[in-house]
């Protein structure tokens, strides 16, 4: 069975470019949760789905950064336009369904670095 | 609000040596508390978990944590450190509902010496 997988792996962009990054959880997966590792910190909750809909959005950084997950399958996450402080990994996630015997899959993460 | 803290942004130990990676947590409910594991170029992989079951949890690759609700800290532990060990740990905890939300520390990168 295929993990969750993550595009790009790694991104290099300037200040004021647009990137976008996509996440194919596993199938059958209605959970999905983006979190964000900026260098030295921890690994920071931005938002959550289930299925299409946002779940809980409070992680999101600021109006620069737009979710989506259309269909229920796969998320893209976009910066517009990306500031150096965007710079860091990002996770994404997905679980079968709510419970806390529901374990989350994680994604290699995407590497963004922002010049 | 939930927090956690892990003491040591690096930790080094000698092969065939205990391992011992501290974490404590701050929870205003009843936590459920995760290890994660991360090897160079992979995700991040779940070690173990309590879920207010029992206090000592065992996990993959011979880990295990136990849960010490008197001192908030859940510690990861193995008796004998392999060079296949090293790698970035982090503690996360969460609350009712288990996944949702998690919030992790800032990680341990474990170094094992030949």
């Amino acid at each position: 069975e295929a993990g969750v997988t993550q595009f790009p792996s790694h991104s290099v962009i300037e200040k004021g470019q647009t990137v976008t990054l996509r996440c194919d959880p596993i199938s059958g997966h209605d959970n999905l949760y983006w979190y964000r590792r900026v260098m030295g910190k921890e690994i920071k909750f931005l938002l959550h789905f289930v299925k299409e809909s946002k779940q809980d959005e409070s992680g999101m950084p600021n109006n620069r950064f737009l979710a989506e997950r259309t269909g229920g399958t796969y998320s893209t996450l976009k910066v517009q336009p990306a500031e150096l402080e965007d710079s860091g990994v990002y996770f994404c996630a997905s679980s079968q369904s709510k419970g806390l015997n529901t374990e989350a899959f994680f994604g290699q993460g995407t590497r963004l670095t922002v010049v | 609000a939930q927090s956690v803290t892990q003491l040591g942004s690096h930790v080094s130990v000698s092969e065939g040596a205990l391992v011992l990676l501290r974490c404590n947590y701050s929870s205003s409910v009843p936590p459920y508390l995760f290890w994660y594991v991360q090897y160079p170029n992979k995700g991040l992989q779940l070690l173990l978990k309590y879920t207010s079951a029992a206090t000592l949890v065992k996990g993959i690759n011979g880990f295990e944590a136990e849960f010490k609700k008197s001192e908030t800290s859940f510690h990861l532990t193995k008796p004998s450190a392999h060079m296949s060990d090293a790698a970035e740990y982090f503690c996360a905890v969460s609350f009712f509902g288990g996944y949702q939300k998690v919030t992790f520390g800032t990680g341990t990168k474990l170094q094992v010496i030949p």
